[in-house]
């Protein structure tokens, strides 16, 4: 597609539920990230994938988050038994590692309650 | 401890004048740098960029001064515009295009 495409663009689950988060980045775009972004704080790391390599999970809060990158394209980042401290956006971004920087998608916000 | 850091989290200018946005870092490892913009409810877009052998980048209205040696990078713009009214983040990175750190960001408001 033409940019990073992410959804569902907003979320709204209970305490305790799991939620899944889908990302499909600019097709032949080798990296892909996950971001963070809290109220009122920068954008948090969460985890990287470039092409077939074991992805950098050193970001992930918790062993509630993990995310997956199927086929080298479309990427789900799945939050166990979901906390209040969880709610934020959650940014995808894809990069050919040729382009200066990332191209980001518009994020999911997540609100838990 | 924040490796990238934006000491001002909102600054206010006059359309026309200079906006001058400030980030430090403290890794010295860190050897690529970037600038975004976000408005609210969209992802962040790319502004521009600057490498460690470079103390200066250009583009438009938009320019990068990065001192290595003071571990510090500005962003100018030049004349503000209403439009430009946004949050800017800077981003730091020791290997080019893995695991940018980004710093909280700076929410710019240009006055009309």
């Amino acid at each position: 597609g033409a940019g990073v495409s992410q959804s569902p663009s907003n979320k709204v689950t209970e305490k305790g539920k799991d939620v899944e988060l889908r990302c499909d980045p600019i097709s032949g775009h080798t990296a892909l990230y996950w971001y963070r972004q809290s109220l009122g704080q920068g954008l948090e790391f969460l985890i990287y994938f470039q092409g077939n390599s074991a992805p950098d999970k050193s970001g992930l809060p918790s062993d509630r988050f993990s995310a997956e990158r199927t086929g080298g394209s479309v990427s789900t980042l799945t939050i166990q038994r979901t906390q209040q401290e969880d709610s934020a956006v959650y940014l995808c971004a894809s990069s050919s590692g040729a382009d200066y920087g990332y191209t980001f998608g518009s994020g999911t916000r997540l609100t838990v309650v | 401890d924040q490796q990238v850091k934006q000491n001002s989290p909102s600054l206010s200018v006059q359309e026309g004048r200079i906006s001058i946005l400030n980030c430090d870092y403290t890794n010295s490892m860190f050897d690529y740098f970037l600038w975004y913009k976000k408005y609210p409810a969209e992802g962040p877009t790319f502004l521009i960029s600057i490498s460690s052998i470079k103390d200066k980048n250009e583009d438009g209205r938009f320019t990068v001064f990065l001192n290595k040696s003071a571990k510090h990078l500005s962003l100018h713009i030049v004349p503000s515009q209403p439009g430009d009214s946004a949050v800017y983040f800077c981003a730091a990175s020791g290997n080019y295009g893995q695991n940018f750190v980004f710093g909280p960001g700076t929410r710019l408001s240009v006055l009309p």
